[in-house]
């Protein structure tokens, strides 16, 4: 059964200490792995898609990576609006997108 | 350009009422995904359209659920009777299959209460 897990399931940062978040995924014929912000009251927001093992992505303070069994989000030097839950999905070789549970990221000034 | 409008934003109703959730698409948006996300969980995948085709309802529970897309641009998700584990937030997603990027455009979502 495909499957997204990620962890933790919320992470506490003060302004500036990095931090990575991790999403393991089972998923049969991978055809893209996904990276969502999602603020309160708010639908999911895209910031990355990774194709393949070894791949790599950026955008400001947050680079995402890709192994064959899991992905990181690595947020560094992360500021207050960087808080927000972040959520990682694999798409399926059925044209489905399997979404995990999601990190509840806090950053305090 | 405008992003997937969704309404209502909110909506709450008494148990076994009708509610009907409506959502218009990114122009030339060929996909069309309807979502539901309970508190504190990731999004799970209700039904998708490709044009005016429904190509994956399996996880949408018939007995009382039923969506439409008709001409193949807004969609209609409905709830007949509703029941109090139905609240959550629905949500309207669209991608186009040309560019082939998989990324999804949401909407705000509908937030239903069943009381």
């Amino acid at each position: 059964e495909d499957q997204v897990t990620q962890s933790p399931e919320a992470l506490r940062l003060q302004e500036g200490e990095s931090s990575s978040l991790n999403c393991s995924y089972t998923v049969s014929g991978l055809r893209g792995l996904f990276w969502y912000r999602q603020d309160p009251g708010k639908g999911p927001e895209f910031l990355f898609t990774l194709y393949s093992a070894g791949e790599e992505k950026e955008k400001e303070r947050l680079k995402a990576t890709l192994t064959k069994k899991e992905s990181f989000l690595h947020i560094t030097a992360p500021k207050p609006e960087d808080s927000a839950t972040y959520l990682c999905a694999a798409g399926g070789s059925q044209g489905n997108l399997i979404f995990g549970k999601g990190t509840k990221l806090s950053v305090k000034p | 350009e405008a992003g997937v409008v969704q309404s209502p934003r909110y909506k709450i109703i008494e148990k076994k009422q009708p509610v009907a959730f409506w959502c218009n698409p990114i122009s030339g948006h060929n996909t069309l995904y309807w979502y539901l996300q309970n508190l504190g969980q990731g999004p799970e995948l209700l039904i998708r359209y490709e044009n005016e085709e429904a190509v994956d309802d399996s996880q949408l529970p018939k007995d009382r659920f039923s969506a439409e897309r008709l001409k193949g641009v807004d969609s209609t998700l409905k709830i007949q009777p509703a029941e109090l584990g139905d609240s959550a937030v629905y949500l309207c997603a669209s991608s186009s299959y040309r560019e082939n990027t998989g990324e999804l455009f949401f909407g705000e979502g509908s937030r239903l209460t069943v009381l």
